[in-house]
């Protein structure tokens, strides 16, 4: 069965720090991978996406994520934090009909 | 583009009554649409997919009877949580996903928090 494991439940970076999330998953063919980004009170929005290709995808905001097959990861990472960064991220896998999302990593950022 | 809303955004109510959720694809036809539920600081458990003119599927350990879903057109789902009980307070998200703009991709809606008192 597929899962997702984020390993840190709450980090915090100060601005204008980078910033690398840890994602592993767990999935029995060539997984579909999501982040998405949660503000308080609000609905999911997504950063990136890998279905296929190169293993490096840029999505919005400065955010990258890096598809390491041989460690089953999909860690994001941004060069340099903002304050506005801070919020709750989540590492999804799978297809449309049947996807599995992470527990959630908490990003606080100090001034 | 991909706009997903929810309405209302926040839903106070008497314990034994029922309230309904809406979810609608604002610029797109949502061929697929989900239903999540998430307390607080925990992550999303998907509670029920449907697809447009179908019964929804629901999750195991989802009471279908509770927690009624109806996709009547390709842009509005909506969730009734009948007889409502404390326990149902939750944030509740929808997300909608179409082949006809990014496949395997799904877009939420800004969610709905549900307090029952």
């Amino acid at each position: 069965a597929q899962s997702v494991t984020q390993p840190d439940i709450h980090i915090t970076v100060s601005e204008g720090a980078s910033l690398e999330l840890r994602c592993n998953y767990s999935y029995g063919a060539t997984p579909y991978l999501f982040w998405y980004v949660q503000s308080p009170g609000q609905g999911l929005q997504l950063l990136l996406k890998y279905f296929s290709g190169d293993t490096l995808v840029q999505g919005i905001k400065g955010f990258e994520a890096e598809f390491k097959r041989s460690q089953s990861s999909f860690n994001l990472r941004k060069p340099s934090v903002h304050w506005s960064d801070a919020a709750e991220y989540f590492c999804a896998v799978g297809a449309t009909n049947d996807m599995r999302f992470g527990a959630g990593t908490r990003l606080t950022v100090k001034p | 583009g991909a706009v997903v809303s929810q309405h209302p955004s926040r839903v106070i109510c008497k314990s034994g009554t029922s309230v309904k959720i809406e979810c609608r694809s604002l610029d797109f036809q949502a061929t697929t649409m989900f239903w999540y539920r998430q307390f607080p600081k925990q992550s999303l458990m998907l509670m029920a997919t449907s697809n447009e003119g179908s019964k929804a599927t629901y999750e195991q350990g989802v009471e279908k009877d509770k927690f009624l879903i109806n996709h009547a057109s390709l842009t509005l789902s909506t969730l009734t949580v009948t007889s409502a009980h404390p326990e149902d307070s939750s944030f509740y998200i929808c997300s909608a996903s179409t082949w006809f703009l990014s496949t395997d991709t799904q877009y939420f809606g800004p969610g709905t928090r549900l307090t029952v008192l």
